[in-house]
Order: C-alpha cells, then sequence, then structure tokens
C-alpha cells in the first residue's frame, strides 16, 4: 500500500517555466514533509521541507504549499533552468514513534533549454 | 568532510550468492538508516541502526536480509542466498541524531542479480 501518492510520474517544461508536483497522504499521523531531489547515479538530496503548522514554504526558486484538510501538498520550482532536470520525490513521516520516511513514486521533471 | 560512503557502486551476484553492501556514514553521525529503490518506484525503509544496535528493522524481509552497524567500521548489509528480486538499488543514510529530518544519503549500491 502506497503510504503517499505523487504525480505526475514525468514532467517536461520549457526553461523558465513552473513545474508543479503534487502529493496526497491518508495518514493524519503525518507531520513532517520533505521534498528530494535525485540525479541519475546520485542518492537523494533533502531539497525542502515543511511541517503542517504552515501552508506554505519557500527556499529560493522552491516552493511548497501544504493544504492540511486536503491532505495534499505540492513542491513549485519558479523559473525552472535546465539544471533542474531530475527526479523528485515527496515524502512524509511521523516525527513521534516512527523512524522512516515513506515516499512517493516519484517525479522526473526535464527541462529544456 | 567526505559524505556518505557507500561500496560498492555496483554489485553483480549470481543467484544462491551472497551480497554484502558497506556504508560509512558522515563524520560524526552515529545514525545509519537503508533503503531499496525498485525501478520507477520510490525508496522503502528497511532498517534503522545505531552504533551497535538495531533499532527498527520492521522493512527488512524476515529471511536472508540482515543488517549491522559495529563499533568500529561501517554499516554492513548482508543479502544472503540472492534471488532476481533482490535486483535494486540499495542507499544508506546518515543522520547525526534520531527521527527523518536532515538524512543525508549515499550514491548507493545497485545490486544485479543474473
Amino acid at each position: 500500500q502506497q503510504q503517499v501518492k505523487q504525480s505526475p510520474q514525468s514532467l517536461i517544461v520549457q526553461k523558465g517555466g513552473i513545474p508543479i508536483i503534487n502529493c496526497a497522504y491518508e495518514n493524519t499521523a503525518f507531520d513532517y514533509f520533505p521534498w528530494y531531489q535525485q540525479f541519475p547515479g546520485k542518492g537523494p538530496a533533502l531539497l525542502i521541507a515543511i511541517r503542517p503548522d504552515v501552508s506554505e514554504k519557500k527556499e529560493g526558486r522552491f516552493t511548497i504549499s501544504f493544504n492540511k484538510s486536503a491532505k495534499q501538498f505540492s513542491l513549485h520550482i519558479m523559473d525552472s533552468q535546465p539544471g533542474d532536470s531530475a527526479t523528485y520525490f515527496c515524502a512524509a513521516s511521523s516525527q513521534t514513534g516512527a523512524n522512516n520516511l515513506f515516499f512517493g513514486t516519484g517525479t522526473r521533471l526535464t527541462v529544456i533549454p | 568532510n567526505a559524505g556518505v560512503m557507500q561500496n560498492p557502486r555496483h554489485l553483480v551476484r549470481r543467484r544462491g550468492q551472497e551480497a554484502r553492501l558497506r556504508c560509512s556514514p558522515m563524520k560524526g553521525h552515529s545514525h545509519v538508516y537503508w533503503y531499496r529503490q525498485l525501478p520507477e518506484e520510490g525508496l522503502k525503509f528497511m532498517v534503522y541502526l545505531q552504533k551497535e544496535n538495531i533499532i527498527d528493522e520492521s522493512g527488512m524481509p524476515k529471511e536472508r536480509f540482515s543488517a549491522e552497524f559495529p563499533k568500529e567500521g561501517p554499516s554492513i548489509l548482508r543479502i544472503q542466498q540472492v534471488v532476481r528480486g533482490d535486483s535494486a538499488a540499495y542507499f544508506c543514510a546518515s543522520s547525526p541524531h534520531s527521527g527523518n529530518e536532515k538524512l543525508f544519503f549515499g550514491s548507493g549500491t545497485q545490486l544485479s542479480v543474473l
């Protein structure tokens, strides 16, 4: 059973576009929602994370929007660049009593120059 | 300041052989996590260890898989009698403290079972 559902599976945008990746979860005990960026042949790297006490978090060109009532969160990449081409994973966990992150299935983003 | 080091990067085994995957956490990190990634899927948690202790192995298959993190040396993920379904990328992550924040992942070991 997939605890975190992620869409789309792949995404192609032009340079300067704003790709949006969406994730949904069911477990209301989740209280930590990170996004990871993975380049081919590399491990995932933490990009940005949010807790449910805020509806939006922004770091540079990356923004997480969080909708607690809908149990959804999304990643927006402003002014996307070819160097942003990578696979993006959302994840979720409960910070109390849990040791693992539940990952989405990933979105392969391609930014065309 | 080296990151999380995993070796080998690629490992080829025949069915029935043993696979040993090594992970050296970042300096100062005493918490190690192992995740498995199948093609076109996200990472799946396997096990969480601290020095000399297995804290949570709820994601580990009950048979053939084991993990350790000795007082000295790297963490080892061991897969006995490998089968084709074990083919995957295995990632190790480390953290300076417990919890899921600030996990630093290695580049992974790609295991191929022939």
